[in-house]
């Protein structure tokens, strides 16, 4: 049971921009604690996207931005790429839980 | 390159035991925590727990506590993740990552599916 909650899905035609939402509450995201995002798609390993709420790893491009806010995360993908079509995790660290890594729920893109 | 290389896909019964494995290549293994993250078909990702191999220092999720055993050898650079006594709920596809800085996974193995049915 995740206690980072993501839409289901999102939806945009090529080159439009969409964005998700991660909430979490005051013991994760709100307590500071960095936010972090994976790319996966069917079939293959999760890709580091985003991390630390807003810094892309080498190779990633800068059409995916993240940011964070209170108790919420989002990212953005602008300029919307079949290639994009994914499902994509957020993750935090909860310092209420012992075993302390959290993933999100999940937010399938879909690139009509 | 930085690589984890994880054992291949395994179909047991229930009730049987297993060990499945990660290998570090490209880095200095004992310097950081390696994890494991759980995805069972069709669903999205549970971390599992995380062990520091330079001296297996290692926590748990609460949701995975006493039901598997994460475990490393850093003579060789391979990280296990053990069952003993496997159950028809523990089929999934299970991923080893490396912690990163910030605590993000940054480098993820291919993945090992497991299968668990009579």
């Amino acid at each position: 049971q995740s206690v980072l909650t993501q839409p289901p899905s999102v939806s945009g035609a090529p080159g439009q921009r969409v964005t998700m939402s991660c909430t979490g509450s005051n013991s994760n995201i709100g307590a500071g604690n960095g936010v972090h995002w994976y790319k996966q798609v069917p079939g293959t390993a999760p890709k580091l996207l985003i991390y630390d709420n807003s810094n892309r790893p080498p190779g990633v491009p800068d059409r995916f931005s993240g940011s964070r806010s209170g108790t919420s995360a989002s990212l953005a993908i602008t300029g919307l790429q079949a290639e994009d079509e994914a499902d994509y995790y957020c993750q935090s660290y909860d310092s209420r839980l012992s075993g302390p890594y959290v993933f999100g729920t999940g937010t399938k893109v879909t690139v009509l | 390159e930085v690589q984890l290389v994880q054992s291949g896909a395994e179909v047991k019964k229930p009730g049987e035991s297993l060990k499945i494995s990660c290998k570090n290549f490209g880095y200095s293994f004992t310097t950081y925590w390696i994890g494991w993250v759980r995805q069972m078909p069709g669903k999205g990702l549970e971390w599992m727990g995380i062990i520091y191999p330079g001296d297996s220092d290692t926590r748990y999720s609460p949701s995975f506590q006493g039901q598997v055993t994460i475990s490393a050898d850093k003579s060789i650079g391979t990280a296990y993740l053990q069952w003993s006594s496997l159950k028809a709920s523990d089929t999934a596809m299970y991923y080893c990552v490396r912690r990163y800085s910030w605590d993000a996974f940054d480098v993820w193995g291919q993945g090992t599916m497991v299968t668990v049915s009579s």
